[in-house]
């Protein structure tokens, strides 16, 4: 069984300033990793994704995440947030060597950007 | 490329009354998935279909909730009778294969569910 830990429920910061957003996971095998992000009234996108390769993964509009597998963590890290980026950003974990590719979700983190 | 579609938007209705949800994944996504998301929390897997077979119901309450997919395109999910703790927002995705053997999850807007 695999579980997804979101550190913080809420997370508010001001315009331009950095933004780290905690994931941990626990899992018994191998797993890949992801962060969606859902605007209010709107469903689940994809904002990156680990699947093998270089643990660092971007995103197009200025994310960051590092797959750490001794800390098991996926951070989710942003340099400079915009008014824009206020959304529940959820981690996700899906185990990599079966075949349902089932997503195992967290609580969520919403992240408020005030200007 | 058209997004998973889902309708209604939003649904109220009353304890012990009966509703159902339709959703449209993107064409030719074989591989379709029902999630509950409840206020707080992140979505929770309910059922997934590849074609029109059940894969994984393990956490579908099959006492009140079903759901099919027929034709291996559209899919329905009904609850029959509806309690106060199924208010959420009830979540289709679909899912592309990529290069790799990986995948992707594409999600629909979701419906709202609120039972009073």
């Amino acid at each position: 069984a695999q579980s997804v830990t979101q550190l913080d429920s809420q997370v508010p910061v001001f315009e331009e300033a950095p933004v780290e957003l905690r994931c941990n996971y626990s899992s018994s095998v191998s797993v890949y990793l992801f962060w969606y992000v859902q605007y209010p009234n709107q469903g689940l996108q994809l904002l990156l994704k680990y699947l093998s390769g270089s643990t660092l993964v971007e995103s197009i509009n200025g994310f960051e995440a590092e797959f750490n597998k001794s800390q098991t963590s996926f951070h989710l890290r942003k340099p400079s947030v915009h008014i824009s980026d206020t959304a529940e950003y959820f981690c996700a974990v899906s185990d990599r060597g079966g075949s349902n590719y089932k997503l195992t979700f967290g609580k969520g983190t919403l992240l408020t950007v005030n200007p | 490329e058209a997004g998973v579609a889902q309708s209604p938007r939003y649904k109220i209705i009353e304890k012990r009354q009966s509703v159902a949800f339709w959703c449209n994944p993107i064409s030719g996504h074989a591989t379709l998935y029902w999630y509950q998301q409840i206020l707080g929390q992140g979505p929770k897997l309910l059922i997934q279909f590849q074609n029109n077979g059940v894969v994984d119901d393990s956490q579908l309450p099959k006492d009140r909730f079903s759901a099919e997919r027929l034709k291996g395109v559209d899919s329905t999910l009904k609850i029959q009778p509806a309690k106060l703790e199924d208010s959420a927002v009830y979540l289709c995705a679909s899912r592309r294969s990529l290069a790799g053997g990986t995948y992707e999850q594409y999600f629909g807007p979701g419906t709202r569910l609120t039972v009073t």
